[in-house]
C-alpha cells in the first residue's frame, strides 16, 4: 500500500499569514500516461464530512477560495493557504487515488492564532 | 442536487454483522465510482472500500479484506457495505462518497454523506 505522510501534524498560524502543509507519498503517484499526479487535498471541520479542496495535486475544486493552492509532483506535495482566515481552522488531509487502497495522510490540524 | 445519505449503523457485539446503506440522489449511480471511508472517534480518515460501478470492480483496504463486501443496487440508487466479523477497532463513523466522473477522475471524492456511526462493543 502507498503510505501518505503529512507534516507537520499541527500548526498555528496568525490571521493573514501563510500556512504550508506537506504531504509525501511512499512511491510516485504521477501517472505516465496522462502526466497527472493522483493527489487530492481535503478540509474537515468538526462534525462535518471532509470537503474536497484540490485534486490532480493543483486543480482547485469549484467554489474553493483562491487562497488555497496545491503544488508538487511525483511523491512530494504541498498545500498552501496564502492568507489564512478564521474559517480555515480545520484538519487537512492529503489522499492518493493512484492505486487502491486510496490512502489518506494522517491529517494536519490548523489552528488560527 | 447531489445527496448521499448513509444508514444502518448502530451498536453490535464483536463478531457480529451490520449492513450499511447509502442512498444517493441527484446523479446516476452508474456514472461514477463510489467509496466508503471511515473515521474512528477523534482519529483520521481511513479509506475502506471502492466500487467502480460501470465495470463492477471492487477494492478493499487490507484491514477489511475478507470481512467487508461492497455492492450496489442501481434500481434503488443504493450503495451497500456488508460488514461481517466486526471487531472493536471497526468502531467509526462510516462515510460514503462519490467520484467526480469517469476515469481517470472516478475516485476523486467530491460529495460525501454525513456518515453513520458503527460501534462494536460487548
Amino acid at each position: 500500500d502507498i503510505v501518505m505522510t503529512q507534516s507537520p501534524d499541527s500548526l498555528a498560524v496568525s490571521l493573514g499569514e501563510r500556512a504550508t502543509i506537506n504531504c509525501k507519498s511512499s512511491q510516485t503517484i504521477l501517472h505516465n500516461s496522462n502526466n497527472k499526479n493522483f493527489l487530492a487535498w481535503f478540509q474537515q471541520k468538526p462534525g462535518q464530512p471532509p470537503k474536497l479542496l484540490i485534486y490532480w495535486a493543483s486543480t482547485r475544486e469549484s467554489g474553493v477560495p483562491d487562497r488555497f493552492s496545491g503544488s508538487g509532483s511525483g511523491a512530494d506535495f504541498t498545500l498552501t493557504i496564502s492568507s489564512v482566515q478564521a474559517e480555515d481552522a480545520a484538519v487537512y488531509y492529503c489522499q492518493q487515488y493512484y492505486i487502491p487502497p486510496h490512502t489518506f495522510g494522517q491529517g494536519t490540524n490548523l489552528e488560527i492564532k | 442536487e447531489v445527496q448521499l445519505l448513509e444508514s444502518g449503523g448502530g451498536l453490535v457485539q464483536p463478531g457480529g454483522s451490520l449492513r450499511l446503506s447509502c442512498v444517493v440522489s441527484g446523479f446516476t449511480l452508474n456514472s461514477c465510482a463510489l467509496t466508503w471511508v471511515r473515521q474512528a472517534p477523534g482519529k483520521g480518515l481511513e479509506w475502506v472500500s471502492g466500487l467502480t460501478v460501470r465495470s463492477g470492480a471492487t477494492y478493499y483496504a487490507d484491514f477489511v479484506k475478507g470481512r467487508f463486501t461492497i455492492s450496489r443496487d442501481s434500481s434503488t440508487n443504493t450503495l451497500y457495505l456488508q460488514m461481517n466479523s466486526l471487531r472493536p477497532d471497526d468502531t467509526a463513523l462510516y462515510y460514503c462518497a462519490k467520484g467526480v466522473g469517469p476515469p481517470p477522475s472516478d475516485y476523486i471524492l467530491d460529495f460525501w454523506g454525513p456518515g453513520t456511526l458503527v460501534t462494536v462493543s460487548s
